[in-house]
Protein backbone atom coordinates (compact mmCIF):
# COMPACT_ATOMS: atom_id res chain seq x y z
CA UNK A 1 0.00 0.00 0.00
CA UNK A 2 1.28 3.20 -0.85
CA UNK A 3 1.49 5.36 2.08
CA UNK A 4 0.79 9.63 1.05
CA UNK A 5 1.19 12.12 3.81
CA UNK A 6 0.28 15.48 3.83
CA UNK A 7 1.06 18.14 6.67
CA UNK A 8 0.11 19.83 9.17
CA UNK A 9 -3.74 18.16 9.07
CA UNK A 10 -5.31 21.15 9.31
CA UNK A 11 -4.25 25.08 9.56
CA UNK A 12 -5.94 28.34 10.72
CA UNK A 13 -4.27 31.73 9.48
CA UNK A 14 -4.90 35.04 9.28
CA UNK A 15 -5.90 36.81 6.08
CA UNK A 16 -2.63 38.07 4.24
CA UNK A 17 -0.74 35.41 6.15
CA UNK A 18 1.64 33.51 3.59
CA UNK A 19 1.39 29.52 4.37
CA UNK A 20 2.63 26.43 3.39
CA UNK A 21 1.85 22.57 3.61
CA UNK A 22 3.98 19.77 2.31
CA UNK A 23 2.96 16.05 0.77
CA UNK A 24 5.21 13.37 1.43
CA UNK A 25 5.33 10.24 -1.17
CA UNK A 26 7.53 7.09 -2.51
CA UNK A 27 9.92 7.97 -4.95
CA UNK A 28 10.06 4.96 -6.17
CA UNK A 29 8.45 4.66 -9.86
CA UNK A 30 7.33 7.65 -9.59
CA UNK A 31 5.08 9.83 -12.40
CA UNK A 32 3.32 12.78 -11.55
CA UNK A 33 2.35 14.84 -8.87
CA UNK A 34 -1.68 16.39 -8.94
CA UNK A 35 -2.59 18.99 -6.68
CA UNK A 36 -5.82 19.36 -6.16
CA UNK A 37 -8.38 22.21 -4.43
CA UNK A 38 -11.50 20.96 -2.27
CA UNK A 39 -13.75 23.48 -1.14
CA UNK A 40 -16.58 21.81 1.18
CA UNK A 41 -19.92 20.79 -0.16
CA UNK A 42 -18.10 21.18 -3.51
CA UNK A 43 -16.07 18.80 -5.74
CA UNK A 44 -11.77 18.62 -5.88
CA UNK A 45 -10.76 20.88 -8.86
CA UNK A 46 -7.08 20.54 -10.21
CA UNK A 47 -5.14 22.89 -9.21
CA UNK A 48 -1.20 21.86 -10.70
CA UNK A 49 -0.09 18.33 -12.72
CA UNK A 50 4.37 18.00 -11.81
CA UNK A 51 6.54 15.13 -13.37
CA UNK A 52 10.22 16.36 -13.57
CA UNK A 53 12.54 16.76 -10.19
CA UNK A 54 12.82 20.39 -9.44
CA UNK A 55 9.59 21.56 -11.08
CA UNK A 56 7.83 24.53 -10.08
CA UNK A 57 4.57 25.45 -10.78
CA UNK A 58 2.33 28.97 -10.31
CA UNK A 59 -1.30 29.70 -10.75
CA UNK A 60 -2.11 33.11 -9.03
CA UNK A 61 -0.66 33.34 -5.20
CA UNK A 62 -0.18 29.51 -5.27
CA UNK A 63 2.91 27.72 -6.22
CA UNK A 64 3.95 24.88 -6.00
CA UNK A 65 7.24 22.55 -6.26
CA UNK A 66 8.90 19.09 -6.85
CA UNK A 67 11.33 16.75 -5.61
CA UNK A 68 10.65 13.38 -7.27
CA UNK A 69 14.56 12.06 -5.57
CA UNK A 70 13.33 12.70 -2.00
CA UNK A 71 9.64 12.19 -2.74
CA UNK A 72 7.64 15.67 -1.40
CA UNK A 73 5.91 18.64 -2.76
CA UNK A 74 5.45 22.16 -1.14
CA UNK A 75 2.17 23.58 -1.71
CA UNK A 76 2.28 27.77 -1.12
CA UNK A 77 -0.27 30.34 -0.83
CA UNK A 78 1.20 34.11 -0.23
CA UNK A 79 -1.11 36.45 1.33
CA UNK A 80 -4.07 34.06 2.40
CA UNK A 81 -7.46 34.95 1.55
CA UNK A 82 -10.79 34.08 3.14
CA UNK A 83 -11.67 32.33 -0.14
CA UNK A 84 -8.39 29.87 -0.69
CA UNK A 85 -9.81 28.35 2.58
CA UNK A 86 -10.79 24.75 1.54
CA UNK A 87 -8.89 21.14 1.67
CA UNK A 88 -5.68 20.88 -0.31
CA UNK A 89 -5.18 17.48 -1.69
CA UNK A 90 -2.41 15.76 -3.00
CA UNK A 91 -1.94 12.93 -5.71
CA UNK A 92 0.90 11.03 -7.06
CA UNK A 93 0.59 8.72 -9.71
CA UNK A 94 2.73 5.76 -10.47
CA UNK A 95 3.47 3.69 -13.02
CA UNK A 96 -0.45 2.63 -13.33
CA UNK A 97 -2.99 4.68 -13.86
CA UNK A 98 -3.96 5.62 -10.63
CA UNK A 99 -4.07 8.72 -8.46
CA UNK A 100 -2.94 7.76 -4.66
CA UNK A 101 -4.54 10.44 -2.88
CA UNK A 102 -3.29 12.07 0.68
CA UNK A 103 -5.80 12.83 3.55
CA UNK A 104 -4.81 16.30 2.92
CA UNK A 105 -4.25 19.89 4.30
CA UNK A 106 -7.71 21.68 5.87
CA UNK A 107 -6.78 25.24 5.52
CA UNK A 108 -8.75 28.16 7.30
CA UNK A 109 -8.40 31.52 6.40
CA UNK A 110 -9.98 33.94 8.92
CA UNK A 111 -10.82 37.68 8.04
CA UNK B 1 -19.43 20.81 -21.35
CA UNK B 2 -21.49 20.46 -18.05
CA UNK B 3 -18.97 18.44 -16.89
CA UNK B 4 -18.90 15.23 -14.91
CA UNK B 5 -22.77 14.41 -13.87
CA UNK B 6 -24.07 12.46 -10.76
CA UNK B 7 -26.88 11.53 -9.49
CA UNK B 8 -28.95 11.58 -7.48
CA UNK B 9 -27.08 14.31 -5.57
CA UNK B 10 -28.39 13.22 -2.14
CA UNK B 11 -30.18 9.28 -1.44
CA UNK B 12 -31.01 8.20 2.08
CA UNK B 13 -32.70 4.61 2.15
CA UNK B 14 -32.74 2.02 5.39
CA UNK B 15 -30.68 -0.96 5.47
CA UNK B 16 -30.58 -3.58 2.90
CA UNK B 17 -32.12 -1.70 0.23
CA UNK B 18 -30.34 -1.61 -3.08
CA UNK B 19 -28.81 1.79 -3.78
CA UNK B 20 -27.62 2.93 -7.53
CA UNK B 21 -25.39 5.66 -7.96
CA UNK B 22 -25.00 7.06 -11.46
CA UNK B 23 -22.20 8.90 -13.60
CA UNK B 24 -22.00 10.68 -16.89
CA UNK B 25 -18.58 11.80 -17.51
CA UNK B 26 -17.55 14.11 -19.85
CA UNK B 27 -18.14 13.50 -23.32
CA UNK B 28 -14.82 12.15 -24.98
CA UNK B 29 -12.85 10.59 -21.84
CA UNK B 30 -11.49 7.48 -21.90
CA UNK B 31 -11.15 6.66 -17.93
CA UNK B 32 -13.56 6.85 -15.57
CA UNK B 33 -13.02 6.41 -11.44
CA UNK B 34 -15.54 5.81 -8.79
CA UNK B 35 -14.14 7.64 -5.40
CA UNK B 36 -15.76 6.55 -1.86
CA UNK B 37 -14.81 9.83 0.80
CA UNK B 38 -14.84 9.24 4.20
CA UNK B 39 -13.80 10.82 7.36
CA UNK B 40 -11.62 7.82 8.54
CA UNK B 41 -10.18 6.75 4.81
CA UNK B 42 -10.00 9.96 2.82
CA UNK B 43 -10.64 9.85 -0.75
CA UNK B 44 -10.31 6.05 -1.86
CA UNK B 45 -10.33 4.74 -5.54
CA UNK B 46 -12.92 1.99 -5.68
CA UNK B 47 -12.70 0.86 -9.38
CA UNK B 48 -11.93 2.57 -12.54
CA UNK B 49 -12.51 1.90 -16.25
CA UNK B 50 -10.98 2.80 -19.41
CA UNK B 51 -13.06 2.57 -22.50
CA UNK B 52 -16.10 0.71 -20.70
CA UNK B 53 -13.94 -2.24 -19.69
CA UNK B 54 -12.95 -2.02 -15.63
CA UNK B 55 -9.48 -2.37 -15.34
CA UNK B 56 -9.11 -2.74 -11.63
CA UNK B 57 -11.26 -3.44 -8.64
CA UNK B 58 -9.41 -3.83 -5.86
CA UNK B 59 -10.60 -1.49 -4.19
CA UNK B 60 -14.21 -2.23 -4.15
CA UNK B 61 -14.81 -3.11 -0.39
CA UNK B 62 -17.62 -6.11 -0.87
CA UNK B 63 -19.16 -8.42 -3.13
CA UNK B 64 -22.01 -6.09 -2.36
CA UNK B 65 -20.62 -3.58 -4.28
CA UNK B 66 -21.02 -3.74 -8.17
CA UNK B 67 -20.06 -1.58 -10.96
CA UNK B 68 -20.75 -1.17 -14.49
CA UNK B 69 -20.05 0.99 -17.62
CA UNK B 70 -22.82 -0.18 -20.20
CA UNK B 71 -21.05 2.35 -22.69
CA UNK B 72 -18.65 5.58 -22.67
CA UNK B 73 -21.56 7.65 -21.61
CA UNK B 74 -22.68 5.73 -18.40
CA UNK B 75 -21.32 4.18 -15.53
CA UNK B 76 -23.74 2.90 -12.23
CA UNK B 77 -22.31 2.00 -8.90
CA UNK B 78 -24.61 -0.46 -6.89
CA UNK B 79 -24.96 -1.59 -3.12
CA UNK B 80 -27.05 -4.91 -2.77
CA UNK B 81 -27.57 -5.23 0.10
CA UNK B 82 -26.62 -1.55 1.78
CA UNK B 83 -25.23 -0.87 5.20
CA UNK B 84 -24.86 1.85 7.80
CA UNK B 85 -21.42 1.94 7.19
CA UNK B 86 -21.79 2.35 3.82
CA UNK B 87 -22.32 5.68 4.17
CA UNK B 88 -20.49 8.29 2.50
CA UNK B 89 -20.11 10.72 0.00
CA UNK B 90 -19.39 8.86 -3.70
CA UNK B 91 -17.70 11.11 -6.58
CA UNK B 92 -17.24 9.94 -10.15
CA UNK B 93 -14.47 11.55 -11.79
CA UNK B 94 -13.39 10.99 -15.89
CA UNK B 95 -9.69 11.92 -17.52
CA UNK B 96 -9.04 12.24 -21.49
CA UNK B 97 -6.28 9.60 -20.82
CA UNK B 98 -5.05 8.06 -17.55
CA UNK B 99 -3.50 9.77 -14.74
CA UNK B 100 -0.27 7.99 -15.16
CA UNK B 101 0.44 10.87 -17.64
CA UNK B 102 -0.44 14.13 -16.73
CA UNK B 103 -4.12 14.47 -17.37
CA UNK B 104 -6.16 15.80 -14.90
CA UNK B 105 -9.38 14.08 -13.35
CA UNK B 106 -12.69 15.78 -13.41
CA UNK B 107 -14.78 14.90 -10.32
CA UNK B 108 -18.47 15.21 -10.54
CA UNK B 109 -20.74 17.02 -7.60
CA UNK B 110 -20.75 13.55 -5.49
CA UNK B 111 -23.60 11.44 -4.49
CA UNK B 112 -24.20 11.82 -0.53
CA UNK B 113 -25.24 8.32 0.75
CA UNK B 114 -26.94 8.26 4.00
CA UNK B 115 -27.97 4.22 4.67
CA UNK B 116 -30.24 4.41 8.06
Amino acid sequence: ILNVEQSPQSLHVQEGDSTNFTCSFPSSNFYALHWYRWETAKSPEALFVMTLNGDEKKKGRISATLNTKEGYSYLYIKGSQPEDSATYLCAPSYNTDKLIFGTGTRLQVFP
Amino acid sequence: DAGVIQSPRHEVTEMGQEVTLRCKPISGHDYLFWYRQTMMRGLELLIYFNNNVPIDDSGMPEDRFSAKMPNASFSTLKIQPSEPRDSAVYFCASSLRASGSTDTQYFGPGTRLTVL
